[in-house]
């Protein structure tokens, strides 16, 4: 597509519910990130896609976060056991490539707002 | 570490000039700036890699000294469309290779009025 789509823009959940948040990213970009960014803060990093691989899950809290990228488009970041902290704004990026010996310039979604009541 | 932007917040007069600064702790392969508008996804301005080289992007440039860790944002000759909140990116020295895994900033909100 022309830019990085994700779905759904806004999810709110119940504490102790499972949530997936979809990102498309842009056609022929082979690296993707997820990033949250909660309010008033900068985007924090989570996980990067190389291709179907995981590159780098450094920055998932916990084990109650899960990332996959299958096919090595589309990718679901998937939350279970919600807790009320994880009330953020989950972004996706996409870049051409994620190994760049270079500038590697990241094109960000509009996010999914996530609320846990 | 995250970096350490100054100003917190801005507001100018259309024309008026800002600087928004980001300092790091850690040696750096690359600094980003993005801008975001409220509910809207960072939009990239510029990328600096080390070198200590400045870009421009029309009334819009930045400088990056490696040695000291820092990148400056120059905003000159501000618009009303350049209201938002201003975050720097940065990526650690990793051998020459950048990943995109960046560490941001806390954000600097810059309000131009007419």
């Amino acid at each position: 597509g022309a830019g990085v789509s994700q779905t759904p823009s806004n999810k709110v959940t119940e504490k102790g519910k499972y949530v997936e948040l979809r990102c498309d990213p842009i056609s022929g970009h082979t690296a993707l990130y997820w990033y949250r960014q909660s309010l008033g803060q900068g985007p924090e990093f989570l996980i990067y896609f190389q291709g179907t691989g995981a590159a780098d899950d450094s920055g998932l809290p916990n084990d109650r976060f899960f990332a996959v990228r299958p096919e090595g488009s589309v990718s679901t970041l998937k939350i279970q056991r919600t807790e009320r902290g994880d009330s953020a704004v989950y972004l996706c990026a996409s870049s051409l490539r994620g190994d760049s010996a270079g500038a590697n310039v990241l094109t960000f979604g509009a996010g999914s707002r996530l609320t846990v009541l | 570490q995250q970096p350490v932007q100054s100003p917190q917040a801005v507001i100018l007069r259309e024309g008026e000039d800002a600087v928004i600064n980001c300092s790091s702790s850690k040696a750096l392969y690359s600094v980003h700036w993005y801008r975001q508008k409220h509910g809207e996804a960072p939009v990239f301005l510029m990328i600096l890699l080390k070198g200590g080289e400045q870009k421009g992007h029309e009334k819009i440039s930045a400088s990056f000294n490696e040695k000291k860790q820092q990148s400056s944002l120059y905003l000159t000759a501000s618009q009303l469309s350049y209201s938002g909140t201003y975050f720097c990116g940065t990526e650690k020295n990793a051998g020459g290779t950048s990943y995109g895994k960046l560490t941001f900033g806390q954000g600097t909100i810059l309000t131009v009025h007419p």
